[in-house]
């Protein structure tokens, strides 16, 4: 998985609690995403980083937020958990070469249920 | 407004058939065209990925074909074998960000 890996790899919560999921990367790449993939919604953005404190909204950011202190890490807060949040969780990395996009490399999710 | 439009949902098809999954887009921005393959359990993975100025890309038993002025691109697997069931995903970017826009998915059952 290209050097990535999300921490933890599963986890249930309660509905109003505070839950944060890690993705670790060794590839020094500087972008960085969250997505969520949900059945016959294939994987939608929800965050991305494109520095260390570079951090902008994907399509679906309602109710998340995130920080990227390093290079390396890149965090995902759910502040207050709700049941629609029950998803699996992919982080990805990747660069750009000049101005054209390049592949993205993706983690082996987290599995997060919301009771 | 969904940027990526995938079909079908679900695909079966016998084992040394072909198999086609077929993708549509609105962006003519868009520059850089991948599809990912995902088993249960992992994530998705590069297959094989164009860009617009090609017409067609092959590697092994997988084809790209890409209509520019249809807005549409597919992915062929020739022979298709079990190990080939999974999910398959398009998606479209552009250069600001590279931020990925993916279709819905297709789970393919290659039958025995």
């Amino acid at each position: 998985d290209a050097g990535i890996t999300q921490s933890p790899r599963h986890k249930v919560t309660e509905t109003g609690t505070p839950v944060t999921l890690r993705c670790h990367q060794t590839e020094n790449h500087r972008y960085m995403y969250w997505y969520r993939q949900d059945p016959g919604h294939g994987l939608r953005l929800i965050h991305y980083s494109y520095g260390v404190k570079d951090t902008d909204k994907g399509e679906v950011s309602d109710g998340y937020s995130v920080s990227r202190s390093k290079t390396e890490d890149f965090l995902l807060t759910l502040e207050s958990a709700t049941s629609s949040q029950t998803s699996v969780y992919f982080c990805a990395i990747s660069e750009l070469q000049g101005r054209s996009s390049y592949e993205q490399y993706f983690g082996p999710g987290t599995r997060l249920t919301v009771t | 407004q969904q940027q990526v439009k995938q079909s079908p949902q679900s695909l079966i098809v016998q084992k040394g058939g072909i198999s086609i999954i077929n993708c549509a887009y609105e962006n003519t921005a868009f520059d850089y065209f991948p599809w990912y393959q995902q088993f249960p359990g992992k994530g998705p993975a590069l297959l094989i990925a164009i860009r617009p100025d090609v017409s067609e890309k092959k590697e092994g038993r997988f084809t790209i074909s890409f209509n520019k002025s249809a807005k549409q691109f597919s992915l062929h697997i020739m022979d298709s074998q079990p190990g080939d069931s999974a999910t398959y995903f398009c998606a479209a970017s552009m250069g600001n960000f590279n931020k990925f826009y993916f279709g819905s998915g297709t789970k393919l059952n290659v039958k025995p």
